[in-house]
């Protein structure tokens, strides 16, 4: 069964710095979404992704963040000066339609602020 | 208000029994629903969704909506020890892309 891969499984950076996390979503899918989950707490939506352009982000979703589409298979998502607070699973999803239809989620990426 | 609520548990339940849980909403231009399971560290896995008011099937999962008491729920028949996870609600509005999780229930099958 086709599923989304997300890289790398767990990433650890210092404070202050850059990180990049990375996915493949499924093949035939045309909608491709980033969330989070703070250990404790409830998945949270960044953003999601159509067309080559941002559909819809959340407050979360500030400057710090971006997401591109830079080849026809992988979609990231790039996190500047990294805070502690941004420690959190990132989980990278995708459906084959748009809104309404079943998101099918990677296994996340651990991000882990020193 | 929480855009999505449901009882945190955790909801204990012998083996072979009917775990039932719930999921209330706030906004009424909700037009999709899903659960997902989650097991401890891992990712949401997508088991059921459902559209129309009443009730959908798949296997052991029985999903129930009720759109004007702005309701959803989850059967799961003839609980097995691997059924113990964290279940979580989510639902979208149509045309809108994002999900609005619940916080989700823990579900522990005892054997």
């Amino acid at each position: 069964e086709p599923e989304v891969t997300q890289t790398p499984s767990h990433q650890v950076t210092q404070m202050g710095q850059e990180v990049i996390l990375r996915c493949v979503p499924i093949s035939n899918h045309l909608y491709f979404y980033w969330y989070r989950q703070i250990l404790g707490q409830k998945v949270e939506f960044l953003v999601s992704f159509y067309n080559n352009e941002i559909s819809e982000k959340s407050e979360i979703f500030d400057d710090q963040f971006s997401v591109e589409r830079p080849d026809g298979s992988n979609f990231t998502l790039k996190i500047r000066s990294t805070k502690l607070e941004d420690s959190a699973m990132y989980f990278c999803a995708s459906s084959g339609l748009g809104g309404g239809q079943p998101q099918h989620f990677g296994d996340g990426t651990r991000l882990s602020i020193l | 208000q929480k855009e999505v609520e449901q009882n945190s548990g955790p909801l204990s339940v012998p083996e072979g029994a009917i775990a039932s849980l719930n999921c209330t909403y706030s906004d009424r231009g909700s037009q999709s629903f899903f659960w997902y399971r989650q097991y401890s560290g891992k990712s949401p896995e997508l088991i059921m969704f459902i559209y129309s008011n009443g009730d959908k099937e798949d296997g052991r999962f029985t999903a129930q909506l009720n759109k004007a008491s702005q309701y959803v729920s989850l059967l799961i028949r003839d609980s097995q020890p691997s059924d113990s996870a964290t279940y979580l609600c989510a639902v979208n509005r149509s045309n809108d892309y994002k999900l609005s999780f619940g916080a989700g229930t823990t579900v522990t099958v005892r054997a």
